[in-house]
């Protein structure tokens, strides 16, 4: 079992540029969530999709950022342009259906984004 | 307004000496509260799911318990290889996630 993967690990850019995040789901699973994780404010959800479709993007922060996922093996988060406050640790997760209750969500490794 | 809490932030056990990790939640309402534990460079991992107040899950040093106000994650005998970041986490009724920041532990032989 692969996993989650995203790519990149890392990734270091400069202010203003665009950014883009990727993540390839365990396969079969349904649910795909993107949350960001920083010191401060720990892990927050920002959208989450089921069966490729968004269902709630209310944690995304600005209109700088959006999410999306042509298929059932991909998806991206991208941040156009990209400011130094959005420097964090950037999850994607997946589950089965019904996620939202008895399956637990499975994490991939991060992209860790620093916006000089 | 929703929110969850854990304490402490950080803490160190001697190997052996057994602790109690808190997670605090309020929500309108509550239809899970998940442990994960994250080591450095990782993403979480899944370790227990609780759904009602009185439940209780284990696994190997580690025990769960749920009440209506807050969760403990119980680590018995801890060896150094239990130390990690432990999260909690809520899903409420309206389907929101809420991740408190979670409790650092170190356990030191």
């Amino acid at each position: 079992d692969a996993g989650v993967i995203q790519s990149p690990r890392h990734e270091v850019t400069e202010m203003g540029q665009e950014v883009t995040l990727r993540c390839k789901p365990i396969s079969g699973h349904d649910y795909l969530f993107w949350y960001r994780q920083t010191m401060m404010r720990g892990l927050e959800l920002l959208i989450y999709f089921n069966n490729n479709v968004p269902i709630d993007d209310s944690g995304m922060p600005e209109d700088r950022f959006s999410a999306k996922m042509p298929n059932a093996s991909f998806s991206t988060l991208k941040i156009q342009p990209s400011e130094p406050r959005d420097s964090a640790v950037y999850f994607c997760a997946s589950s089965f259906s019904p996620a939202l209750s008895n399956q637990p969500q499975h994490f991939g490794d991060g992209t860790r984004l620093s916006i000089l | 307004e929703d929110q969850v809490t854990q304490s402490p932030e950080a803490l160190r056990l001697q190997e052996g000496e057994s602790s109690s990790l808190n997670c605090s939640y309020t929500v309108s309402g509550l239809r899970g509260l998940f442990w994960y534990r994250q080591d450095p460079g990782k993403g979480p991992e899944f370790l227990f799911t609780l759904y009602s107040a009185g439940e209780e899950k284990e696994k190997e040093r580690l025990k769960a318990t749920l009440t209506k106000k807050e969760s403990f994650l119980h680590i018995t005998a801890p060896k150094p290889e239990d130390s990690a970041t432990y999260l909690c986490a809520v899903l409420s009724t309206g389907n929101q996630f809420y991740f408190g920041t979670g409790t650092s532990l170190t356990v030191i032989p």
